[in-house]
């Protein structure tokens, strides 16, 4: 089945990088996302990855997957206070299937940045 | 560009009361999603249009939920009647049909007391 497992919480100080974790169990997902949530708004899309690329960057967002070990990393470098939030990470099956579009998203982790 | 709009923003009412959200996508998307959110927990889909047509809504509770969107466009979705479990926020978000990116509306926050 599709399950999506992350850590809870995470706490950092300003200036430091921030590493989030996230495993999953569908090996025939496509896409592999990465979303924040700040208090009380949606979802932001940050990045996402194709299941046959290994690292992904922009700017001070690093994605790495792992496709063996079902492992997919988000490293935020020089994190800042601004970036204290919720991230999620989320799965997307392959198009045709018969789930195509839906998102399996984790639980989320919580970022605390201190200053 | 305008992004996916949602309301009320928060809602609070008395189980076995009835309730409606509303969402307007992101223009030009076809594909339109409604998530619950539950405290503490990550999004989980309840239903995915394309255009007007229902794709997914196998995770969507029947007896008590229902969601429209008619002209392809605007969509709702309504809860008769609440129950407790019921308190979420409920976020909709839209793609490009065949998209790999969903854009989120900021949600309805409804609590059931």
């Amino acid at each position: 089945g599709e399950d999506v497992e992350q850590s809870l919480f995470l706490s950092v100080r300003e200036g430091d990088s921030s590493v989030i974790n996230c495993t999953y169990t569908d090996s025939s997902s496509t896409y592999l996302y990465w979303y924040k949530q700040e208090p009380g708004a949606g979802l932001q899309l940050l990045t996402y990855i194709f299941s046959n690329m290994d690292m992904k960057q922009d700017q001070r967002l690093t994605v790495l997957l792992n496709k063996k070990d079902k492992h997919l990393s988000l490293r935020i470098a020089d994190t800042q206070t601004g970036d204290s939030a919720i991230y999620f990470c989320a799965e997307s099956p392959p198009p045709g299937s018969s789930n195509t579009g839906k998102l399996i998203f984790g639980q989320g982790t919580t970022l605390q940045v201190k200053p | 560009e305008a992004g996916v709009a949602q309301s009320p923003r928060y809602k609070i009412i008395e189980k076995r009361q009835s309730v409606a959200f509303w969402c307007n996508p992101i223009s030009g998307h076809a594909t339109l999603y409604w998530y619950q959110q539950i405290l503490g927990q990550g999004p989980k889909l309840l239903i995915q249009f394309q255009n007007n047509g229902v794709v997914d809504d196998s995770q969507l509770p029947k007896d008590r939920f229902s969601a429209e969107r008619l002209k392809g466009v605007d969509s709702t979705l309504k809860i008769q009647p609440a129950k407790l479990e019921d308190s979420a926020v409920y976020l909709c978000a839209s793609s490009l049909a065949g998209g790999t990116d969903q854009y989120f509306g900021p949600g309805t926050r409804l609590t059931v007391t």
